[in-house]
């Protein structure tokens, strides 16, 4: 069985600077997908950044950037020049079988003015 | 646009009573899901359905319901028998049954509340 595990319920950052939010999962497959989604507290979940697990290179979206270490199965996202509108629940996901995702429990995110 | 709708937002319902959360879909995609979230946890599986008129269940179907008659149309039913009903829920889609090439798409969810 697929598992994924967020160790942060709660990270806060002060505007402008940069945080790091952590993953770490475990899988049977050798190629995948990791997916970074935020829900804001519209509740709306949005994709963040993908991450596939065959390409060395770490994927890269504007302000958010991933650490994507395959041996030691962690995968975690940074955000850099933190806004105000990136306050929100941060979710790492993991797909499987019918590309059901397994969810992290996340992490809450607040941007301090 | 394309995209996910579900409806209600809020929906109340009364203990004993089974109730339909609606999930519609103009994205042509394949697969479609129905998450749970409690507060303070990630989401959870509850159904999911491939292809039409075939669906299996997730970590967590004792108590719901569902039917793919439509591509278009996943309706999930909370019955009598989910003894813990109140909770966000979640409908999303994505274009290939298998592999996690594209990502989920998701609706704006549904509270439902037992009153």
């Amino acid at each position: 069985a697929q598992t994924v595990t967020q160790s942060q319920p709660e990270m806060s950052v002060q505007e402008a600077e940069t945080v790091t939010l952590s993953c770490t999962y475990d899988t049977s497959e050798s190629d995948y997908y990791l997916f970074w989604y935020k829900q804001p507290p519209s509740r709306q979940m949005i994709l963040v950044i993908r991450q596939e697990a065959y390409k060395q290179q770490n994927a890269t979206e504007n302000r958010f950037s991933v650490n994507f270490q395959k041996a030691a199965k962690s995968f975690s996202l940074k955000i850099s020049d933190s806004q105000l509108g990136d306050a929100a629940m941060y979710f790492c996901a993991l797909p499987g079988e019918g590309s059901r995702l397994t969810f992290g429990e996340g992490t809450q995110l607040t941007v301090n003015p | 646009d394309g995209g996910i709708t579900q409806s209600p937002k809020y929906l109340f319902r009364k203990e004993g009573q089974n109730v339909t959360l609606s999930c519609e879909q103009n994205l042509n995609h394949d697969a479609m899901y129905w998450y749970r979230q409690d507060p303070g946890q990630g989401l959870r599986l509850i159904y999911y359905s491939q292809i039409v008129n075939d669906f299996q269940k997730g970590d967590i179907a004792e108590g719901y319901s569902v039917s793919r008659e439509k591509k278009e149309s996943f309706p999930l039913t909370v019955t009598s028998a989910q003894k813990n009903p109140t909770a966000f829920y979640l409908c999303a889609s994505s274009i290939f049954p298998t592999g996690g090439l594209t990502e989920a798409f998701f609706g704006q969810g549904t509270r439902l509340t037992v009153v």
